[in-house]
């Protein structure tokens, strides 16, 4: 069964510190991963996305890795800040051709100012 | 554009009663998607349509759940009879082209269900 795991289920960091948000999934043929980032009662804004045959991609102070062979990405946060606090969500599409997008629970991030 | 729009924000309905859940994508958007998100079950796909047509509804739970895509512009999630178990917060998203381009996912604000 293609599973998509996020540990921890949450996770306080004083303001200012970096921090990593791990996402493993079962099946190492992906097409590509997406980090979405989730606020309370809002929908999910998408971060990242990346390709099976990229290693990692960034956009302002997040970055985000992929590590097909051991099934795992990460989403690096630097230099958090209180408004970095939500639900991160990696979601994982397997199989060529077909559009499902398979969820993790999700990490919920608290930033302590 | 303003993005992927859904209606209600909130509904509340007695069990048994009929409920449709509305979506507008993206303009230009080739792909519509239904998911459902739960404490439980996390966020699961429900049904998704290419072109205005379903493609795989292999996640709707049972046969009181229907959806339609009348147009590129219009969805319907519809449950009829709905029952408590339904309670979720129900989302769309739309998309370009299909993702084996790596084309991101859109998502609207979703509706929050509640049968009682």
């Amino acid at each position: 069964k293609q599973e998509v795991t996020q540990i921890p289920a949450a996770l306080s960091v004083p303001e200012g510190e970096n921090l990593v948000l791990n996402c493993s999934f079962t099946d190492s043929a992906i097409y590509n991963l997406q980090w979405f980032r989730q606020d309370p009662g809002k929908g999910l804004t998408s971060l990242l996305l990346i390709q099976s045959s990229q290693r990692e991609q960034t956009s302002g102070r997040l970055n985000a890795s992929l590590d097909k062979s051991s099934g795992r990405s990460t989403l690096y946060i630097a230099a958090s800040q209180p408004g970095d606090s939500a639900t991160y969500l990696c979601a994982v599409s397997f199989n060529f051709g077909n559009e499902k997008l398979t969820f993790g629970t999700g990490t919920r991030l608290t930033i302590i100012p | 554009d303003a993005g992927v729009i859904q209606s209600p924000r909130h509904e509340v309905t007695e069990m048994g009663q009929e409920v449709t859940l509305r979506c507008k994508p993206i303009s230009g958007h080739d792909y519509l998607f239904w998911y459902r998100q739960t404490m439980m079950r996390g966020l699961e796909l429900l049904i998704y349509f290419n072109n205005n047509v379903p493609i795989d509804d292999s996640g709707m739970p049972e046969d009181r759940f229907s959806a339609k895509m009348p147009n590129a512009s219009f969805s319907t999630l519809k449950i009829q009879p709905s029952e408590p178990r339904d309670s979720a917060v129900y989302f769309c998203a739309s998309s370009l082209a299909p993702r084996t381009r790596n084309t991101e996912a859109f998502f609207g604000q979703g509706t929050r269900l509640t049968v009682v």
